[in-house]
């Protein structure tokens, strides 16, 4: 069975630092991967998305994600954080064929952002 | 509505009863997925269904967990003889078809006493 792993449980940055979270996957097929966010009292909201073709995704609010297949990696960006980004970020992965759809999460990285 | 709906949004039980927890998709998706995410666990697959009928119940902790979706639309996850262990949240999430984009709920917080 497949599984995810997210390097950093906890993150704290400072206003306008770069951010990277790392998430790593097991799986030598073909995967759907997918990072969602969720903020303090919300539920779990998309950030973005890979499928196919280009392997650098770009999701709302100014993240980035990257597929680096040979990796087996797909790692959150976003070039100078917020306040409001402070949340819990969830990587997951899904097998696309054999009748299985749900998605396989990471633990999460609670990202806290000091202003 | 504009998102998918869970209900109760929180509910309190005693060890041993049984629960129903609801779960409305958006409109016009046919795949409607559980999840559990719990402290210890975090967010674990449980089951989908595609229609009414559910291709994959893998997840599925034991046979005290059961869900059902009718009209291709309202799913309904019981536990029976609810146990410490269950005390958790269960999302449910919904999506235009398999291997589409699944969005999720508000959730509905499970404690056991």
């Amino acid at each position: 069975a497949q599984s995810v792993s997210q390097h950093n449980h906890h993150v704290i940055l400072s206003e306008a630092a770069s951010l990277e979270l790392g998430c790593n996957y097991s799986y030598g097929g073909t995967v759907n991967l997918f990072w969602y966010v969720q903020y303090p009292g919300q539920h779990l909201q998309l950030l973005l998305k890979y499928f196919s073709g280009d392997p650098l995704v770009k999701g709302i609010k100014g993240f980035e994600a990257e597929f680096i297949k040979s990796k087996f990696s797909f790692n959150l960006r976003k070039p100078s954080v917020q306040w409001s980004d402070t949340a819990e970020y969830f990587c997951a992965v899904r097998t696309s064929g054999g009748g299985a759809d749900g998605l396989t999460f990471g633990k999460g990285t609670h990202l806290i952002i000091q202003p | 509505g504009a998102g998918v709906s869970q209900s109760p949004s929180n509910k309190v039980t005693e060890k041993g009863k049984d629960v129903e927890l609801r779960c409305d998709p958006i409109s016009g998706h046919t795949a409607l997925y559980w999840y559990r995410q719990s402290l210890g666990q975090g967010l674990e697959f449980l089951i989908y269904f595609q229609g009414n009928s559910a291709p994959d119940k893998s997840g599925l902790p034991s046979d005290r967990f059961s869900a059902e979706r009718t009209g291709g639309s309202v799913s309904t996850l019981t536990i029976q003889r609810t146990q410490q262990e269950d005390s958790a949240v269960y999302l449910c999430a919904s999506s235009r078809g398999t291997g589409e984009t699944q969005y999720f709920g508000p959730g509905t917080r499970l404690l056991v006493l």
